[in-house]
């Protein structure tokens, strides 16, 4: 089945532990990418990344890193999270650039 | 920059009746647009496409027609069902480099028994 994994599914983490979200699609997809939900300010993109070894920033990518070692893996990292960083965190990936998403089914992050 | 507006809700309704969610766009070019759904607990989904002037993109019911003159991309079902209940964003993809789909903020949509 053709799927975009993320994990964890939740999250409750302190201050200034640095954590990573995970992120994997089984579609052979080029293109990732990583978009925060907040409520009233719809979907941001965070990072993305066109193929192995090329990522770049989106709109919100403060206090994020990305890294694409693998076709299928695109992990999300807060080196050293804050509380404002809380929000549900979704990753998507297409077989080109932009439409078509498959999105995977979130991670809800808490920084307390 | 590429923006794309749409009514936030919640927008209540009851079972069978008629739904339009109205959704704008600010874009260089011609862009695809696109319906995403989001169920509860669950990621987003797409419900429907257009990619040209015109165009119409349906799928379980739902419509919505690119409108270039009007810059619009409203999306209207005949008969809502509870199942239905979601939020819907409207988005939209410029092309010609790698920025990704633009969103609308989300509509929530509850449907009443």
């Amino acid at each position: 089945e053709a799927q975009v994994t993320q994990n964890p599914r939740y999250l409750i983490t302190v201050t200034g532990k640095k954590l990573t979200v995970t992120c994997s699609q089984n579609m052979n997809h080029e293109y990732m990418s990583w978009y925060r939900q907040d409520p009233g300010l719809g979907l941001r993109q965070i990072y993305y990344s066109m193929n192995v070894e090329v990522t770049d920033k989106g709109d919100v990518p403060e206090g994020y890193k990305v890294s694409r070692k693998e076709k299928r893996n695109f992990p999300l990292i807060l080196e050293s999270p804050s509380p404002n960083q809380t929000s549900l965190y979704f990753c998507a990936s297409s077989p080109n650039t932009g439409p078509q998403a498959f999105f995977g089914q979130g991670t809800r992050l808490t920084v307390v | 920059g590429d923006s794309v507006t749409q009514m936030e809700g919640p927008v209540t309704l009851s079972e069978e009746a008629f739904l339009t969610i109205n959704c704008t766009y600010t874009a260089t070019g011609y862009p695809s647009l696109f319906w995403y759904v989001q169920y509860p607990g669950e990621g987003l989904q797409l419900l429907l496409k257009a990619t040209k002037a015109d165009d119409k993109g349906s799928n379980k019911g739902f419509e919505a027609t690119y409108r270039k003159e009007t810059t619009s991309f409203h999306l209207e079902k005949g008969s809502v069902q509870v199942s239905d209940s979601a939020v819907y964003f409207c988005a939209l993809y410029s092309g010609g480099g790698a920025d990704g789909l633009t969103f609308g903020k989300g509509t929530h949509l509850i449907i009443q028994p």
